[in-house]
Protein backbone atom coordinates (compact mmCIF):
# COMPACT_ATOMS: atom_id res chain seq x y z
CA UNK A 1 0.00 0.00 0.00
CA UNK A 2 1.15 3.54 -0.34
CA UNK A 3 3.36 5.08 1.90
CA UNK A 4 1.40 7.94 2.95
CA UNK A 5 -2.39 6.97 3.55
CA UNK A 6 -4.62 10.37 5.50
CA UNK A 7 -7.52 9.20 6.61
CA UNK A 8 -10.41 10.51 6.83
CA UNK A 9 -10.70 10.17 2.98
CA UNK A 10 -13.42 12.77 3.24
CA UNK A 11 -14.40 15.75 6.13
CA UNK A 12 -17.60 18.12 5.88
CA UNK A 13 -17.50 21.05 8.57
CA UNK A 14 -19.16 23.88 8.93
CA UNK A 15 -16.95 27.38 8.58
CA UNK A 16 -15.41 28.27 11.97
CA UNK A 17 -15.23 24.85 12.99
CA UNK A 18 -11.40 22.93 12.95
CA UNK A 19 -10.48 20.59 10.70
CA UNK A 20 -7.63 17.47 11.21
CA UNK A 21 -6.55 15.40 9.00
CA UNK A 22 -4.10 12.74 9.69
CA UNK A 23 -1.48 10.82 7.73
CA UNK A 24 0.63 7.40 8.31
CA UNK A 25 3.76 6.09 6.42
CA UNK A 26 5.38 3.22 7.03
CA UNK A 27 8.85 3.63 6.72
CA UNK A 28 11.21 5.83 8.40
CA UNK A 29 11.52 9.28 6.55
CA UNK A 30 13.62 12.34 6.48
CA UNK A 31 10.88 14.77 6.30
CA UNK A 32 6.76 14.97 5.34
CA UNK A 33 5.10 17.43 4.09
CA UNK A 34 1.34 18.54 3.50
CA UNK A 35 0.34 19.97 -0.20
CA UNK A 36 -3.30 21.21 -1.47
CA UNK A 37 -5.07 20.86 -4.44
CA UNK A 38 -7.39 22.79 -5.64
CA UNK A 39 -10.43 20.94 -7.67
CA UNK A 40 -8.51 20.06 -10.83
CA UNK A 41 -5.28 22.07 -10.27
CA UNK A 42 -2.08 21.22 -9.65
CA UNK A 43 -0.68 20.80 -5.92
CA UNK A 44 0.35 23.59 -3.90
CA UNK A 45 2.85 23.03 -0.65
CA UNK A 46 1.82 23.93 3.06
CA UNK A 47 4.09 23.60 5.17
CA UNK A 48 7.21 20.46 5.47
CA UNK A 49 8.07 19.21 9.14
CA UNK A 50 11.30 17.41 9.62
CA UNK A 51 11.95 14.22 10.82
CA UNK A 52 13.63 15.36 14.19
CA UNK A 53 10.69 17.68 14.54
CA UNK A 54 7.60 17.47 16.59
CA UNK A 55 5.73 20.32 15.76
CA UNK A 56 5.37 23.26 13.45
CA UNK A 57 2.84 26.21 13.07
CA UNK A 58 1.97 28.70 9.54
CA UNK A 59 -0.61 30.63 10.24
CA UNK A 60 -3.53 28.73 11.14
CA UNK A 61 -1.97 25.47 10.32
CA UNK A 62 -0.52 23.01 12.47
CA UNK A 63 1.16 19.85 11.97
CA UNK A 64 2.54 17.45 14.10
CA UNK A 65 4.80 14.28 13.40
CA UNK A 66 5.26 11.39 16.04
CA UNK A 67 7.55 9.20 14.39
CA UNK A 68 7.42 6.26 16.85
CA UNK A 69 3.91 6.27 15.55
CA UNK A 70 4.83 7.22 11.89
CA UNK A 71 1.88 9.55 11.96
CA UNK A 72 1.24 13.07 11.40
CA UNK A 73 -1.39 15.57 11.65
CA UNK A 74 -2.31 18.49 9.87
CA UNK A 75 -4.78 21.02 11.72
CA UNK A 76 -6.55 23.70 10.37
CA UNK A 77 -8.21 26.16 12.87
CA UNK A 78 -11.34 28.33 12.54
CA UNK A 79 -11.76 26.91 8.81
CA UNK A 80 -13.20 28.83 6.20
CA UNK A 81 -15.34 28.21 2.88
CA UNK A 82 -12.13 28.83 0.74
CA UNK A 83 -10.36 26.01 2.77
CA UNK A 84 -12.08 23.50 0.55
CA UNK A 85 -10.05 21.43 -1.57
CA UNK A 86 -7.74 17.59 -1.30
CA UNK A 87 -4.95 17.61 1.16
CA UNK A 88 -2.10 15.16 0.64
CA UNK A 89 0.63 14.35 2.74
CA UNK A 90 4.08 12.98 0.99
CA UNK A 91 6.43 11.00 3.22
CA UNK A 92 10.49 11.49 1.56
CA UNK A 93 12.17 8.33 3.35
CA UNK A 94 15.83 8.65 4.32
CA UNK A 95 18.03 8.40 0.80
CA UNK A 96 15.60 9.22 -1.81
CA UNK A 97 14.23 12.53 -3.14
CA UNK A 98 10.79 11.28 -4.45
CA UNK A 99 8.06 11.76 -1.90
CA UNK A 100 5.11 9.51 -1.56
CA UNK A 101 1.53 10.88 -1.90
CA UNK A 102 -1.08 9.27 -0.47
CA UNK A 103 -4.43 9.66 -1.50
CA UNK A 104 -5.58 12.79 0.41
CA UNK A 105 -8.05 13.83 2.54
CA UNK A 106 -11.26 15.81 1.02
CA UNK A 107 -12.36 18.70 2.59
CA UNK A 108 -15.72 20.45 2.35
CA UNK A 109 -16.23 23.64 4.68
CA UNK A 110 -19.36 25.08 4.52
CA UNK A 111 -20.23 28.58 4.73
CA UNK B 1 1.49 30.68 -8.04
CA UNK B 2 4.49 28.21 -9.09
CA UNK B 3 6.71 29.52 -12.52
CA UNK B 4 5.73 25.93 -13.79
CA UNK B 5 3.74 25.68 -17.14
CA UNK B 6 1.59 22.75 -18.39
CA UNK B 7 0.09 22.68 -22.01
CA UNK B 8 -2.17 22.03 -22.92
CA UNK B 9 -4.91 22.25 -20.29
CA UNK B 10 -7.35 19.88 -21.67
CA UNK B 11 -7.04 17.52 -24.85
CA UNK B 12 -9.78 15.76 -25.85
CA UNK B 13 -8.11 12.56 -28.85
CA UNK B 14 -8.37 9.67 -30.24
CA UNK B 15 -6.89 6.25 -29.50
CA UNK B 16 -3.83 5.71 -31.54
CA UNK B 17 -2.86 9.22 -31.51
CA UNK B 18 1.00 10.24 -30.59
CA UNK B 19 0.77 13.14 -28.25
CA UNK B 20 2.90 15.24 -26.48
CA UNK B 21 1.95 17.01 -23.14
CA UNK B 22 4.46 20.19 -22.27
CA UNK B 23 5.57 21.18 -19.04
CA UNK B 24 8.23 24.70 -18.58
CA UNK B 25 9.98 25.91 -15.57
CA UNK B 26 10.95 28.91 -14.52
CA UNK B 27 12.53 28.76 -11.54
CA UNK B 28 15.75 26.88 -12.19
CA UNK B 29 14.93 24.04 -10.85
CA UNK B 30 17.38 21.12 -11.25
CA UNK B 31 14.77 17.77 -10.99
CA UNK B 32 10.86 17.53 -12.61
CA UNK B 33 8.68 15.25 -12.48
CA UNK B 34 5.69 13.33 -14.36
CA UNK B 35 2.70 12.45 -11.96
CA UNK B 36 -0.59 10.96 -12.99
CA UNK B 37 -3.83 10.91 -11.14
CA UNK B 38 -7.30 9.96 -11.47
CA UNK B 39 -9.94 11.56 -9.84
CA UNK B 40 -10.20 11.32 -5.55
CA UNK B 41 -6.95 9.10 -6.09
CA UNK B 42 -3.44 9.24 -5.26
CA UNK B 43 -0.53 10.50 -7.56
CA UNK B 44 1.57 7.83 -9.19
CA UNK B 45 5.38 8.92 -10.84
CA UNK B 46 5.40 8.67 -14.12
CA UNK B 47 9.25 9.56 -14.81
CA UNK B 48 11.48 12.13 -13.12
CA UNK B 49 14.56 13.35 -13.97
CA UNK B 50 17.98 14.82 -12.20
CA UNK B 51 18.75 17.34 -14.64
CA UNK B 52 19.51 17.78 -18.34
CA UNK B 53 20.00 14.49 -20.34
CA UNK B 54 19.37 12.83 -16.91
CA UNK B 55 15.81 10.83 -16.92
CA UNK B 56 14.56 7.83 -14.93
CA UNK B 57 11.16 5.87 -14.82
CA UNK B 58 8.61 6.01 -11.66
CA UNK B 59 5.90 3.33 -10.72
CA UNK B 60 3.70 3.91 -13.80
CA UNK B 61 6.17 4.90 -16.96
CA UNK B 62 5.23 2.10 -19.63
CA UNK B 63 3.99 3.71 -22.89
CA UNK B 64 5.17 6.96 -22.27
CA UNK B 65 8.82 8.45 -22.84
CA UNK B 66 10.37 11.80 -21.72
CA UNK B 67 13.23 13.71 -22.61
CA UNK B 68 15.17 16.60 -21.05
CA UNK B 69 17.41 18.77 -23.03
CA UNK B 70 17.05 21.78 -21.59
CA UNK B 71 16.43 22.32 -17.63
CA UNK B 72 13.81 24.22 -17.76
CA UNK B 73 11.60 22.04 -20.00
CA UNK B 74 10.42 18.24 -19.50
CA UNK B 75 8.12 16.98 -22.26
CA UNK B 76 6.14 13.76 -21.66
CA UNK B 77 5.15 11.96 -25.20
CA UNK B 78 2.39 9.18 -25.28
CA UNK B 79 3.44 6.92 -28.67
CA UNK B 80 -0.13 5.86 -29.40
CA UNK B 81 -2.74 6.71 -27.22
CA UNK B 82 -5.45 4.68 -25.56
CA UNK B 83 -8.69 5.37 -23.42
CA UNK B 84 -6.63 3.85 -19.81
CA UNK B 85 -4.58 6.88 -20.27
CA UNK B 86 -7.45 9.15 -19.81
CA UNK B 87 -6.17 10.96 -16.84
CA UNK B 88 -4.78 13.95 -15.14
CA UNK B 89 -1.20 14.55 -15.40
CA UNK B 90 0.98 16.80 -13.12
CA UNK B 91 4.27 17.95 -13.55
CA UNK B 92 6.47 18.84 -10.70
CA UNK B 93 9.91 20.31 -10.08
CA UNK B 94 12.00 20.94 -7.32
CA UNK B 95 15.28 22.22 -6.51
CA UNK B 96 18.56 20.14 -4.63
CA UNK B 97 19.09 21.58 -1.17
CA UNK B 98 15.14 22.64 -0.71
CA UNK B 99 13.99 19.65 1.15
CA UNK B 100 12.41 18.79 -2.11
CA UNK B 101 9.52 20.43 -1.89
CA UNK B 102 7.67 20.09 -5.08
CA UNK B 103 6.23 23.04 -7.32
CA UNK B 104 3.41 21.83 -9.83
CA UNK B 105 1.88 23.13 -12.87
CA UNK B 106 -1.93 23.36 -13.38
CA UNK B 107 -1.90 20.10 -15.08
CA UNK B 108 -3.30 18.49 -18.14
CA UNK B 109 -6.84 16.79 -18.31
CA UNK B 110 -6.33 14.19 -20.92
CA UNK B 111 -9.27 12.45 -22.33
CA UNK B 112 -8.51 9.37 -24.94
CA UNK B 113 -11.55 8.34 -26.84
Amino acid sequence: SQQGEEDPQALSIQEGENATMNCSYKTSINNLQWYRQNSGRGLVHLILIRSNEREKHSGRLRVTLDTSKKSSSLLITASRAADTASYFCASLKGGSYIPTFGRGTSLIVHP
Amino acid sequence: EADIYQTPRYLVIGTGKKITLECSQTMGHDKMYWYQQDPGMELHLIHYSYGVNSTEKGDLSSESTVSRIRTEHFPLTLESARPSHTSQYLCASSRTGSMDTQYFGPGTRLTVL
